[in-house]
């Protein structure tokens, strides 16, 4: 199946711990990122990577580290988790960054990721 | 979200007719998307206005009106299956997408 896959689905953690969440897409986009949907619903995007290359990095804790070994890969790294760390994770691709109808988002099932 | 307002919660009928509304930020737009997303899925792509009017895609339609920074998802013939969240998203002028809250769609039979 063609898709965004990322893995793990559920993560439970203890606070300070450092933990990864993997995401590949085999669309074939050049475009990868890493969205934060909170307890209200709000998506809001971490980083952007384009052929491997970090194109938007918001402000984010720099515990939050991102890596793409290829533009099929972008993982997340997490150092020192925080309570207010827990939400649900999306990672998401598209052909390029220019977006509109032909090149769309496609997200990933998301990693909802519990810190106590 | 920044700037972008849409209803939290609908219930409508099956078989109905509903319309989801959104007001965006009219400065520096690039676009606006629609996307669905049931319970503890992916946000899925329903549609993409960029100019002003009427999209017909099967039982979705979406309108942009860019002077009035309005925007509404129309969902015909509602099925108990289009129970989810709508979102949506505008893209500004560094072609960031920016989310709305979503509206929760409750299907009630």
């Amino acid at each position: 199946d063609t898709a965004v896959s990322q893995t793990p689905k559920y993560l439970v953690t203890q606070m300070g711990n450092d933990k990864s969440i993997k995401c590949e897409q085999n669309l074939g986009h050049d475009t990868m990122y890493w969205y934060k949907q909170d307890s209200k619903k709000f998506l809001k995007i971490m980083f952007s990577y384009n052929n491997k290359e970090l194109i938007i990095n918001e402000t984010v804790p720099n515990r939050f580290s991102p890596k793409s070994p290829d533009k099929a890969h972008l993982n997340l790294h997490i150092n020192s988790l925080e309570l207010g760390d827990s939400a649900v994770y999306f990672c998401a691709s598209s052909q390029d960054t220019m977006w509109g109808r032909d090149s769309p988002l496609h997200f990933g099932n998301g990693t909802r990721l519990t810190v106590t | 979200g920044q700037n972008i307002d849409q209803p939290t919660e609908m219930t409508a009928t099956e078989g109905a007719i509903v319309q989801i509304n959104c007001t965006y930020q009219t400065s520096g737009f690039n676009g606006l998307f629609w996307y669905q997303q049931h319970a503890g899925e992916a946000p899925t792509f329903l549609s993409y206005n960029v100019l002003d009017g009427l999209e017909e895609k099967g039982r979705f339609s979406s309108f942009l009106s860019r002077s009035k920074g309005y925007s509404y998802l129309l969902l015909k013939e509602l099925q108990m299956k289009d129970s989810a969240s709508y979102l949506c998203a505008r893209l500004d002028s560094n072609y960031q997408l920016i989310w709305g809250a979503g509206t929760k769609l409750i299907i009630k039979p």
